[in-house]
């Protein structure tokens, strides 16, 4: 079964760039959820979408924005990176914003140096 | 205020041995439980969630779970320790907070099996 895929599983960037991270959901899941997991922490939620509108709102800090588009993909944009942005990236995805079934991506390593 | 607990970041068992993940969570009304778990370098796997039908939930790879009202807890447990259960376990609720829905975790639990 085709499960979220987040790209890219890796990234690399240095402190005061920006970056760009991509979730394609489960195909005719129309709900995408963010989350950030610092080094050895539990995952925090950041935003979530449905059906292309921003549905709820975490702890996301002003420099990140985030956006779902027509095909139901999302992409986390980050600017003005520190230090302690770097985290795992998840991005989780379920049908018609059931947030008890969220299905989760493999993640996204970012590491700001 | 809501909130989950996991009691003990790590946890140590022999192979074959039981496995015992406590999950305590603070809530007003009753919630949707959740275990999920995390392979090193890799994303979350839900393991089994409770949604307010059965208190005793069997999940994948032989864990299960039970729902104790009176006690607020949610515990994950799984007869015999296999070496392939080396994790991190993250238990999580769905707390209603600010009029949304919201998916809290818990800090997590590092399983490791000893041969």
């Amino acid at each position: 079964a085709a499960g979220v895929i987040q790209s890219p599983r890796h990234l690399i960037k240095e402190k005061r760039e920006t970056a760009t991270l991509k979730c394609y959901p489960i195909p005719r899941h129309d709900t995408v959820y963010w989350y950030q997991q610092g080094p050895g922490q539990d995952p925090q939620f950041l935003i979530s979408f449905y059906e292309k509108m921003q549905s709820d709102k975490g702890s996301i800090p002003d420099r990140f924005s985030a956006q779902q588009f027509s095909d139901y993909h999302s992409e986390l944009n980050m600017s003005s990176l520190e230090l302690g942005d770097s985290a795992l990236y998840f991005c989780a995805s379920s049908l018609d914003g059931r947030t008890y079934e969220q299905y989760f991506g493999p993640g996204t390593r970012l590491t700001v140096t | 205020a809501q909130s989950v607990t996991q009691l003990g970041s790590h946890v140590s068992v022999s192979e074959g041995a039981l496995v015992l993940l406590r999950c305590n969570y603070s809530s007003s009304v009753p919630p949707y439980l959740f275990w999920y778990v995390q392979y090193p370098n890799q994303g979350l796997q839900l393991l089994l969630k409770y949604t307010s039908a059965a208190t005793l939930v069997k999940g994948i790879n032989g864990f299960e779970a039970e729902f104790k009202k009176s006690e607020t807890s949610f515990h994950l447990t799984k007869p015999s320790a296999h070496m392939s259960d080396a994790a991190e376990y993250f238990c999580a609720v769905r707390f209603k907070i600010q009029g949304a829905q919201k998916l809290v975790f818990g800090q997590g639990t590092r399983l490791t099996i000893n041969p």
